[in-house]
C-alpha cells in the first residue's frame, strides 16, 4: 500500500501476556519511529530506526518493551509480561532522509491489557 | 514524559466560527508541527514551521511560529463540519529528532 500500515488493528491481551505489533512502513522510507498514546494524551516518543539500527531506545518505558527493525523496513514492537498501564494506542511513523521531511503514521494498534 | 502546554483543550463553536489554538513550551523548538487525529486513525501532519515567526498557510489553516521558539498558534477559518478532530501541535529540536506533542485540542462543531 501506499501509506505506512500497522496490524493488528486491536488487540486484547490478558495482563502477563506476550504481544507483538508490526509496522509496514512506506517503501524506501528510512526513518522509522514507535510511539505511545494513551487515551486523551498526545502520542510520546518510545524508540527511533535509521535502517535496520535502532538510534535511540531513551522512550521504551521498562525492559519488557522491544522493538526490531533487522532488515530495515518491517518493524515489530513487542511487549513482554503485559500490565495493564500498558493499554494504549502505539503508532508507528515512517519517513525519509532529509532535513525537513516529516513523517507519515500509520493508522495504530489499540492494546487493551484486561 | 515531556509535554507542551496547548489550550484550550476542547472548543465547541458554530459552523462558521473561525478558531483558534495554540502552544507553548518552555523549551525552545527549531521546528513546529500541527496535526489533525481522527478517531482510530494516526495524525496527519496539516502545517510544518521552521522558522521564528514564519506565517504558513494551508488553506484554511493558517499557522505561526512565535518568535521567541516557544510557541505556535493554528487558525482555522470559516469552520466546517469536516473540521471536527483532535488537533495536536508537535514541536522539534535540531539537536534531537523526536517529536514533543500537546494533549490536543478536541474541535467539536454545534449543529
Amino acid at each position: 500500500g501506499a501509506g505506512v500500515s500497522q496490524s493488528p488493528r486491536y488487540k486484547v491481551a490478558k495482563r502477563g501476556q506476550d504481544v507483538a505489533l508490526r509496522c509496514d512502513p512506506i517503501s524506501g522510507h528510512v526513518s522509522l519511529f514507535w510511539y505511545q498514546q494513551a487515551l486523551g494524551q498526545g502520542p510520546e516518543f518510545l524508540t527511533y530506526f535509521q535502517n535496520e539500527a535502532q538510534l535511540d531506545k531513551s522512550g521504551l518505558p521498562s525492559d519488557r518493551f522491544f522493538a526490531e527493525r533487522p532488515e530495515g523496513s518491517v518493524s515489530t514492537l513487542k511487549i513482554q509480561r503485559t500490565q495493564q498501564e500498558d493499554s494504549a494506542v502505539y503508532l508507528c511513523a515512517s519517513s525519509a532522509t532529509g532535513r525537513r521531511t516529516e513523517a507519515f503514521f500509520g493508522q495504530g494498534t489499540r492494546l487493551t491489557v484486561v | 514524559g515531556q509535554q507542551l502546554n496547548q489550550s484550550p483543550q476542547s472548543m465547541f463553536i458554530q459552523e462558521g466560527e473561525d478558531v483558534s489554538m495554540n502552544c507553548t513550551s518552555s523549551s525552545i523548538f527549531n521546528t513546529w508541527l500541527w496535526y489533525k487525529q481522527d478517531p482510530g486513525e494516526g495524525p496527519v501532519l496539516l502545517i510544518a514551521l521552521y522558522k521564528a515567526g514564519e506565517l504558513t498557510s494551508n488553506g484554511r489553516l493558517t499557522a505561526q511560529f512565535g518568535i521567541t521558539r516557544k510557541d505556535s498558534f493554528l487558525n482555522i477559518s470559516a469552520s466546517i463540519p469536516s473540521d471536527v478532530g483532535i488537533y495536536f501541535c508537535a514541536g522539534r529540536m535540531d539537536s534531537n529528532y523526536q517529536l514533543i506533542w500537546g494533549a490536543g485540542t478536541k474541535l467539536i462543531i454545534k449543529p
